[in-house]
């Protein structure tokens, strides 16, 4: 089953405009990690926070991490039409012994107008 | 460069007709794994590595086959492709995820079509 799970779906908004993804979990997490895909390619990684990390920020990107409610948000500020890709969150839980397993989610579509 | 190489890139085949998709990283990784991408169904993984000799199963691993003997090295294999493996793969690797920095590097993507 999926650990995390992002909402909304689809998320359409206009240049300039803030974007703002969720992202929640199941189970105890070490890390929990915001990746981009553009259509049909590889995830490309952008942040990650720390099961101990409450908020973090790089460039234009403010996540933030609710560990007592399981949940993740992904801010994007002041969006151009360049930042248009699928955002998925992954987290990492250990799945028994020395064992770590990445699970991620199905993904929001942010579509920015120009 | 830093990267991870999978081919083929696109591969059209037969139902039951063995094939192997190779996936490569050239960053000393210990963690390696496969993905299929389906639409709707978001990234699901198939199988992981944590280092050679040791994979384990993801959340869907049935029909699917690997092997690490190197660590470099991470192939995908289905031995007798059906028309539900058609899909978009993807391998990834990382450094053992688990408290350390685990950012996943993907390759560009397998587009498998099974008819």
């Amino acid at each position: 089953s999926q650990q995390g799970e992002e909402d909304p779906q689809a998320l359409s908004i206009q240049e300039g405009e803030n974007a703002t993804m969720n992202c929640s979990y199941k189970t105890s997490i070490n890390n929990l990690q915001w990746y981009r895909q553009n259509s049909g390619r590889g995830l490309v990684h952008l942040i990650l926070i720390r099961s101990n990390e409450r908020e973090k920020h790089s460039g234009r990107l403010r996540v933030t991490l609710d560990t007592s409610k399981k949940s993740s948000s992904l801010l994007i500020t002041a969006s151009r039409a360049a930042d248009t890709a699928s955002y998925f969150c992954a987290t990492d839980a250990n799945s028994g012994g020395s064992n770590y397993k990445l699970t991620f989610g199905k993904g929001t579509l942010l579509t920015v107008n120009p | 460069e830093a990267q991870v190489t999978q081919n083929p890139r696109y591969l059209i085949t037969v139902t039951g007709k063995k094939l192997t998709v190779t996936c490569s990283q050239n960053m000393n990784h210990e963690y390696m794994s496969w993905y299929r991408q389906d639409p709707g169904l978001g990234l699901r993984q198939i199988y992981y590595s944590m280092n050679v000799e040791v994979t384990d199963k993801g959340d869907v691993p049935e029909g699917y086959k690997v092997s690490r003997k190197e660590k470099r090295n991470f192939p995908l294999i289905l031995e007798s492709p059906s028309p539900n493996q058609t899909s978009l793969y993807f391998c990834a690797s990382s450094l053992p995820p688990g408290g350390r920095a685990a950012e996943q590097f993907f390759g560009p993507g397998t587009r498998l079509t099974v008819l």
